[in-house]
């Protein structure tokens, strides 16, 4: 138990769905990520957040939607998805930014897209 | 070339085996992390070390700056131990991940 808690654990959805992954944190960290992890690749980040504030958008595709309502959740939007974007989506939250701090990491929704 | 490379890639053990996972790395760093990622998905922090050595339980990590290397080993393998490994080290404000060492342990 980290201390960051991600649902749902799996999700399978079409083409046209829309569908949202949700992240919460109670362990009064500033920044939240999100992150991809595909089959034989490292791990990929996608958004940051620092204290609500989205800090990073690393050239995601628009599909994706982030949305930070407070410093305690994050949400991970997905809408007219690909089927290569099946994939373990990450949350994580730090104290201050990842580079200077431990990385407490949720359980992971895997994601397939039929 | 990867700014982060790990060996070996997948790594297999006899229970009771002295295991040593190695991370290499190309960018000025302040500090290197060691995280484990069961088969469930989940990922732990195992540590995070900008000098020398750290232990805990039967888990040690050394880094060498100067070298830009980093070790993880295991003592006393347990088939509990087995998981996916990754170093991740930041540059500017963002982590880069290794792909991970991959490490069955057998009874």
């Amino acid at each position: 138990e980290t201390g960051v808690t991600q649902t749902p654990r799996h999700l399978v959805m079409g083409m046209t769905n829309k569908k949202s992954l949700k992240c919460e944190q109670h362990l009064g960290h500033n920044a939240m990520y999100w992150y991809k992890q595909s089959a034989k690749k490292p791990l990929e980040l996608m958004f940051v957040y620092n204290f609500k504030e989205q800090t990073e958008n690393n050239s995601v595709p628009s599909r994706f939607s982030p949305e930070c309502p407070n410093s305690s959740h994050l949400f991970l939007h997905l809408h007219t998805l690909q089927p290569e974007d099946s994939a373990l989506y990450l949350c994580a939250s730090s104290r201050g930014l990842a580079a200077t701090g431990e990385l407490f990491f949720g359980e992971g929704s895997r994601l397939t897209v039929l | 070339k990867n700014e982060v490379e790990q060996s070996p890639q997948n790594l297999t053990a006899q229970e009771g085996e002295f295991i040593t996972i190695n991370c290499s790395y190309s960018v000025g760093i302040s500090a290197l992390h060691w995280l484990q990622q069961h088969p469930g998905g989940g990922i732990v922090s195992l540590f995070m070390l900008s000098s020398g050595k750290k232990k805990h339980g039967r888990l040690i990590a050394t880094i060498n700056i100067q070298e830009k290397h980093s070790s993880l080993h295991i003592t006393a393998s347990h088939p509990r131990d087995s998981a996916v490994y990754i170093c991740a080290v930041p540059n500017t404000d963002k982590l880069i991940f290794g792909t991970g060492t991959r490490l069955q342990v057998f009874p």
